[in-house]
């Protein structure tokens, strides 16, 4: 089946600091999503990204679709302390309008933010 | 309500026995979705709703994993003979429309069931 391959696994940063995390999969999606998921709560949707080479921002937040359909990165910058969670990307594969789409997920960065 | 809700938070149970565990989807999203999350891992499919049907059950690990949904609302994911090894975070998602759907159908989640086997 489909593998995403999301790296790194954790992060310990200084506040301030900017953040860079990115996913790979063998296969193409055709929407890439990225996640937060708080302690003791579900994932909480960040940004969607829906064309190939498209770039996103949310606030501190700015995401990219890679152009092969195989990729993405999520940056955070001036990180703060409330940043702290995980996050995990997901690709979405849509094949028509019978179909539904299953999130297929990477496995998660852990990022903690030293004040 | 206006999210997703689970029930129970936590739940404890013995190798051996049968647990269910509760979702209540948005209200008027007919897709919903079963995921297993692992201690450090990310979220695993389970099964997917449309409806009442589940078109898809293909991530259900084995014959001991079930699910229903009643009403186009409510789903009940059953585990019988729980072993250690489903000691795990299941969480529940929905969807406006999954089938049907388009790039643009997000996928809300729950809190989560907390699930421990001792």
């Amino acid at each position: 089946g489909q593998q995403l391959n999301q790296s790194p696994q954790s992060m310990f940063i200084q506040e301030g600091e900017d953040v860079s995390m990115n996913c790979t999969s063998s296969s193409i999606f055709n929407t890439w999503l990225w996640y937060k998921q708080d302690p003791g709560e579900g994932p909480v949707l960040l940004i969607a990204l829906y064309k190939a080479g498209e770039l996103t921002s949310n606030g501190r937040l700015t995401a990219q679709f890679g152009i092969t359909r195989k990729d993405s990165f999520l940056n955070i910058s001036a990180s703060i302390p409330s940043d702290v969670g995980i996050y995990f990307c997901a690709g979405q594969l849509f094949a028509g309008g019978t179909s539904y789409g299953k999130l297929t997920f990477g496995q998660g960065t852990i990022l903690t933010v030293h004040p | 309500g206006a999210g997703v809700s689970q029930s129970p938070s936590n739940k404890v149970t013995e190798k051996g026995k049968d647990v269910e565990l509760r979702c209540d989807p948005i209200s008027g999203h007919t897709a919903l979705y079963w995921y297993r999350q692992s201690l450090g891992q990310g979220l695993e499919f389970l099964i997917y709703f449309q409806g009442n049907s589940a078109p898809d059950k293909s991530g259900l690990p084995s014959d001991r994993f079930s699910a229903e949904r009643t009403g186009g609302s409510v789903s009940t994911l059953t585990i019988q003979r729980t072993q250690q090894e489903d000691s795990a975070v299941y969480l529940c998602a929905s969807s406006l429309r999954g089938e049907g759907g388009w790039s643009t159908d997000t996928q809300y989640f729950g809190p989560g069931t907390r699930l421990t086997v001792l």
